[in-house]
């Protein structure tokens, strides 16, 4: 069974400052892992998809995220944080049946 | 290009009455998935369809169902909803193989 965990519920920081969500992933096989953005009262927006390529993935926004499988996990950064960029975010994982978990999301505050 | 659309956007029930969700997919695309989001939770799995066909299933009550048409939108019906089923309803399209899920906006059911 495929499971992720996203290890900060709620995550602050300055505008212009660095973000980083962190996100854990358990998979039997070779994992397709994703990050979705969902902005208050809308629906979930891909940012970025790892699959099997390049193991630094660059998403929109300014988003990019590392997939890391000694360690397991796909990190969501992006060097400056603009106040646009306050919503939840959900790492997802997927397995080769397209079977796909959500984490239980991060909150991401962006202070002006 | 539209997106995916679903309807409504808003409802409310009471307990023991019945419900029907609907959701057109993006031009092309026909897969479906249906996902259930309870406040402050991530999206949870409850079904996809593709081609007609149920080819996942979340673990989900039998209270729950889905169907998809021959222009690949989808219904989701729910049975004697309780109060435990209030929540965001989502749907997502796919296009076929690349394990991308578009979302919707959702359908916010309450239950009383």
């Amino acid at each position: 069974a495929q499971s992720v965990t996203q290890l900060d519920s709620h995550v602050s920081v300055s505008e212009g400052t660095p973000v980083l969500l962190r996100c854990n992933y358990s998979s039997s096989y070779s994992p397709s892992l994703f990050w979705y953005v969902q902005h208050p009262n809308k629906g979930l927006q891909l940012l970025l998809k790892y699959t099997s390529a390049a193991t630094l993935v660059k998403g929109i926004n300014g988003f990019e995220a590392e997939f890391k499988k000694s360690e397991t996990s796909f990190h969501l950064t992006k060097p400056s944080a603009h106040m646009s960029d306050a919503a939840e975010y959900f790492c997802v994982v997927s397995d080769r049946n397209n079977d796909m978990r959500f984490g239980a999301g991060t909150r991401l505050t962006v202070k002006p | 290009d539209a997106g995916v659309t679903q309807s409504p956007t808003h409802l409310i029930k009471t307990r023991g009455q019945h419900v029907t969700l609907r959701c057109s997919p993006i031009s092309g695309h026909k897969s479906v998935s249906w996902y259930q989001q309870v406040l402050g939770q991530g999206p949870q799995f409850i079904f996809q369809y593709y081609e007609k066909e149920e080819r996942g299933r979340g673990n989900f009550p039998d209270r729950f169902s889905a169907r998809q048409f021959p222009n690949y939108s989808s219904e989701l019906n729910v049975n004697a909803l309780l109060l435990g089923d209030s929540a965001l309803y989502l749907c997502a399209s796919s296009p076929l193989g690349t394990g991308e899920l578009f979302f919707g906006e959702g359908s916010r059911l309450t239950v009383l």
